[in-house]
């Protein structure tokens, strides 16, 4: 089936440096994938759409130039946590699109993030 | 838009013991229903999804669900539960229009006793 891998799975890095999450689809070609946040004890709320070749798609309230975002290949996205604060501390999960139809959709297994 | 609730925010359940997670969604546009799991610190694993025709769904771990239109409720439910099914359980709804934006639950932790 379709895998998506989200790496690394845990980091903690130091207020103001930057971190970049890997989200990769292992066996099949994602044009669109798709970032989420989730706070601790709540859900997840979509941060932006990630398109292969093209800017992302942010939703609204969310920081372009904080969380930055490149589709540069069909099997790579990668967020970037820039000039990361302690609030920026949280669980994100990557998304792919296999394609798209309602079925197919995969998600990573999450990066928990920690700024200290 | 659509919304999503999950009337519970934790379900403590002994094992062997049926349960019953509870979500009502809210949307002005036809829905597909769908419900995660997500174990700690790990990902969503998909559970089940209700696209179309028959309104109940069997999904992966004996789990089922029941898509109620007329309550807009999707109700997941286990006969027998066991303790590795404790986690986190979301349901999520996604517009039959826009195949790019869940919008998910709050989120029920599952808490299974010995």
């Amino acid at each position: 089936g379709a895998v998506v891998s989200q790496h690394p799975s845990r980091v903690i890095c130091k207020s103001g440096t930057s971190v970049k999450i890997e989200c990769r689809s292992l066996d099949f070609q994602a044009t669109t994938m798709f970032w989420y946040r989730q706070f601790p004890k709540q859900s997840l709320m979509l941060m932006a759409t990630s398109n292969e070749g093209s800017k992302a798609t942010y939703e609204q309230g969310v920081e372009k130039d904080k969380f930055l975002i490149n589709h540069a290949s069909l099997t790579l996205s990668t967020l970037t946590v820039t000039s990361a604060h302690p609030e920026d501390s949280s669980f994100y999960i990557c998304s792919a699109s296999i394609d798209r139809s309602v079925y197919g959709y995969t998600f990573g297994s999450g990066t928990r993030l920690t700024v200290v | 838009a659509q919304s999503v609730t999950q009337l519970d925010s934790q379900v403590p359940v002994f094992e062997e013991a049926p349960v019953e997670l509870r979500c009502n969604y809210s949307s002005s546009v036809s829905v597909y229903l769908f419900w995660y799991v997500q174990y700690p610190n790990q990902g969503l694993q998909l559970l089940l999804k209700y696209l179309s025709g028959s309104t109940l769904v069997k999904g992966i771990n004996g789990f089922e669900a029941e898509f109620n239109k007329s309550q807009t409720s999707f109700h997941l439910r286990k006969p027998s539960v066991h303790i590795s099914d404790t986690a986190e359980y979301f349901c999520a709804v996604r517009s039959l229009y826009n195949f790019n934006k869940f919008y998910f639950g709050s989120g029920t932790k599952l808490n299974v006793k010995p």
